[in-house]
């Protein structure tokens, strides 16, 4: 498997506009989370999905973030509009829960930077 | 509400060097412990994962142990090479019906040749 993929990998944008980032989880694994990962503030779960169901989106930190799983290989993260302070690695990743360990599997991670 | 705190923030050595890194929480009713590792500008590789049933797990020259009801776990690096040098994180899981980790900041280490 190539594990966890995300798109794009770098993504440079103007204070306003709209950003989508994109999530493969690995083919099986049944849970996908989103985090987040500042200097300040280190790695944070913004929201999880269980078979394409969000779960707790109490991480997510205000509207303008939004999360969706249309099914099981894929999810978004869209920020809209997108702000300065939102800068930061946006990492996707992936579980099986009837996995001994259920081990989350972490994508590269997507470098945000908001203008 | 669940805490986890990683001493110390960086750490420098010489090649060789036996090491030990420190990862405690504030709530021993985990459900598991897990370490990882990262690289700069890099994801995080899943280095070991203790149930809270254990005590330790060991993979090559990496060793885990877990001290739930201190709240305490430890990483070993035995021999330590220049391309262990990274960022080691650990994280908690609450319960078995949850997904959620919570992160540690992380130890920075440096191995020097």
């Amino acid at each position: 498997d190539a594990g966890v993929i995300q798109s794009p990998r770098h993504e440079v944008t103007e204070m306003g506009q709209e950003v989508t980032l994109r999530c493969k989880p690995i083919s099986g694994h049944d849970y996908l989370f989103w985090y987040r990962q500042t200097m300040m503030r280190g790695l944070e779960l913004l929201i999880y999905f269980n078979n394409n169901v969000p779960i707790d989106d109490s991480g997510m930190p205000e509207d303008r973030f939004s999360a969706k799983m249309p099914n099981a290989s894929f999810s978004t993260l869209k920020i809209q509009p997108s702000e300065p302070r939102d800068s930061a690695v946006y990492f996707c990743a992936s579980s099986f829960a009837a996995s001994s360990y259920n081990e989350q599997f972490f994508g590269p991670g997507t470098r945000l930077t908001v203008l | 509400k669940q805490e986890v705190t990683q001493i110390p923030a960086a750490l420098s050595v010489p090649e060789g060097e036996n090491l030990v890194l420190n990862c405690s929480f504030t709530d021993s009713a985990i459900y598991n412990l897990q370490w990882f590792r990262q690289d700069p500008g890099k994801g995080l590789t899943s280095l070991l994962l203790i149930q809270s049933s254990q005590r330790e797990q060991t993979s090559g020259r990496l060793n885990a142990s877990l001290d739930k009801s201190s709240g305490r776990s430890t990483l070993y690096i035995a021999a330590s090479q220049p391309g262990d040098s990274a960022t080691y994180l650990c994280a908690v899981r609450r319960a078995s019906n949850t997904g959620k980790l919570i992160f540690g900041q992380g130890t920075t280490l440096q191995v020097k040749p």
